[in-house]
């Protein structure tokens, strides 16, 4: 069974660090990760999605690497702003149809 | 540029009533989800569509029943609500099941009371 982990819980910087966001995932054959942001009582937006045949992928100030034999991803959001507040989860497909999501990182951004 | 739409947005239900959680989604993709998110629990998939006319149980469909009216819209059912569906409820959908993006809706906040 895929059991996906994010680390820490919750983070807290002051505006204009660089965030780094972790999350493991126990088995390495995956189609892709995805990452999304949820900021509280909505709704997952969605990053970046990064295929498993990528070591990166980028999106504005948003960075995801991939590493499928070690079975992580970290996602870096630069120079962090009080509008980058909010919960970040990763996720990976179990099987073709079902998410295995990670519990999820509460980041607070302090102005 | 909607993406996936989900009525409503809340409700409160007295235990055993029934209600229906509509979605639709104007992105022409095939595949759709219904996910549950309860504190401690994160996301779990009640029921998925893989395409249009087909319809399958995840991890925690008891309680729950589905349909995929056409391939814009689909629906979840509770037929009489219970304590332990008090959640917040997603409706999902992709391209297609193989691993491609998932877009969500904003949720639809449940108390059975």
């Amino acid at each position: 069974k895929q059991e996906v982990t994010q680390i820490p819980a919750a983070l807290s910087v002051p505006e204009g660090e660089n965030l780094v966001l972790n999350c493991s995932f126990t088995d390495s054959a995956i189609y892709n990760l995805q990452w999304f942001r949820q900021d509280p009582g909505k709704g997952l937006t969605s990053l970046l999605l990064i295929q498993s045949s990528q070591r990166e992928q980028t999106s504005g100030r948003l960075n995801a690497s991939l590493d499928k034999s070690s079975g992580r991803s970290t996602l870096y959001i630069a120079a962090s702003q009080p509008g980058d507040s909010a919960t970040y989860l990763c996720a990976v497909p179990t099987n073709d149809y079902k998410l295995s999501f990670g519990a999820g990182t509460t980041v607070t951004v302090r102005a | 540029n909607a993406g996936v739409t989900q009525t409503p947005k809340f409700q409160v239900l007295k235990t055993g009533q029934s209600m229906t959680l509509q979605c639709a989604q104007d992105m022409n993709h095939n595949s759709m989800y219904w996910y549950r998110q309860d504190p401690g629990m994160g996301l779990r998939l009640i029921y998925y569509s893989a395409s249009e006319g087909t319809t399958d149980k995840g991890e925690v469909p008891n309680g729950y029943n589905v349909s995929r009216l056409n391939k814009r819209e689909f629906s979840l059912r509770l037929e009489s609500a219970a304590p332990s569906q008090t959640s917040v409820y997603f409706c999902a959908s992709s391209v297609t099941g193989l691993g491609t993006e998932a877009f969500f809706g904003q949720g639809t906040r449940l108390t059975v009371v």
